[in-house]
């Protein structure tokens, strides 16, 4: 079976802390996604990167967040001043590359910021 | 762009009666659609995915057709199971645009 791995499981920041979460991609995969999701609702992609590039991401990841791939089998992404908006589940998926590859999800990191 | 929509964001039904989750998609390109599930606390794990060749993919009883005349892949199964119970995603991607695009989820709740 595939295996994503996410670190830490949970993470606990006060307002305007800094943040960072890791993610493992299945070995061999070259594309890594990450996705934030509040209370089991709507998957709300982040970040895609192909190759360590980073390929895709939203406005918010641009301007509050730091997401990079230093090797191909290590990801972070980090929020440089958490807000209490940014409590969620984030999850990682990694595949391998072509549009009908099957996303691999690790568990996620869920982050609580009081 | 790519997108897709799922009209229904909660379905409750009871064990034994047919299920039918709706999606429908915009693509650009030649298009791939895939069905994630969620069970509580656990991750997204792929149901199926549409092929090529225009085969329907079936999985756990679960079963999607692509009609690309109508821009649909709904989910369907016939018998409700309590275990079926979970949030599903309908996503896609494609040639030329690889990044997988998801709809906003449909919870499926299945009671005795």
């Amino acid at each position: 079976d595939a295996a994503v791995t996410q670190k830490p499981r949970y993470l606990i920041k006060m307002k305007g802390q800094e943040a960072e979460m890791k993610c493992i991609p299945e070995k061999g995969h070259t594309a890594v996604f990450w996705y934030q999701q509040k209370q089991s609702k709507e998957l709300k992609f982040l970040i895609y990167f192909q190759n360590q590039q980073p390929l895709d991401q939203i406005d918010m990841v641009k301007e509050r967040f730091s997401a990079v791939c230093p090797s191909s089998s290590l990801c972070s992404l980090g929020i440089r001043t958490c807000e209490a908006e940014d409590s969620a589940l984030y999850l990682c998926s990694s595949s391998l590359r072509g549009a009908d590859a099957e996303q691999f999800f690790g568990p996620g990191t869920r982050l609580t910021v009081l | 762009g790519d997108s897709v929509t799922q009209t229904e964001g909660l379905v409750t039904l009871t064990e034994g009666l047919p299920v039918m989750l709706n999606c429908t998609y915009q693509s650009t390109y030649s298009p791939f659609l895939f069905w994630y599930v969620q069970h509580l606390n656990e991750a997204p794990k792929l149901l199926l995915k549409s092929f090529t060749d225009n085969k329907r993919p079936e999985h756990q009883g679960f079963h999607a057709t692509l009609h690309k005349s109508s821009s649909s892949f709904h989910l369907q199964k016939s018998s409700a199971q309590l275990s079926d119970s979970a949030l599903y995603y309908c996503a896609l991607s494609s040639y030329g645009n690889e990044k997988i695009t998801f709809g906003a989820g449909t919870k499926l709740t299945i009671k005795p």
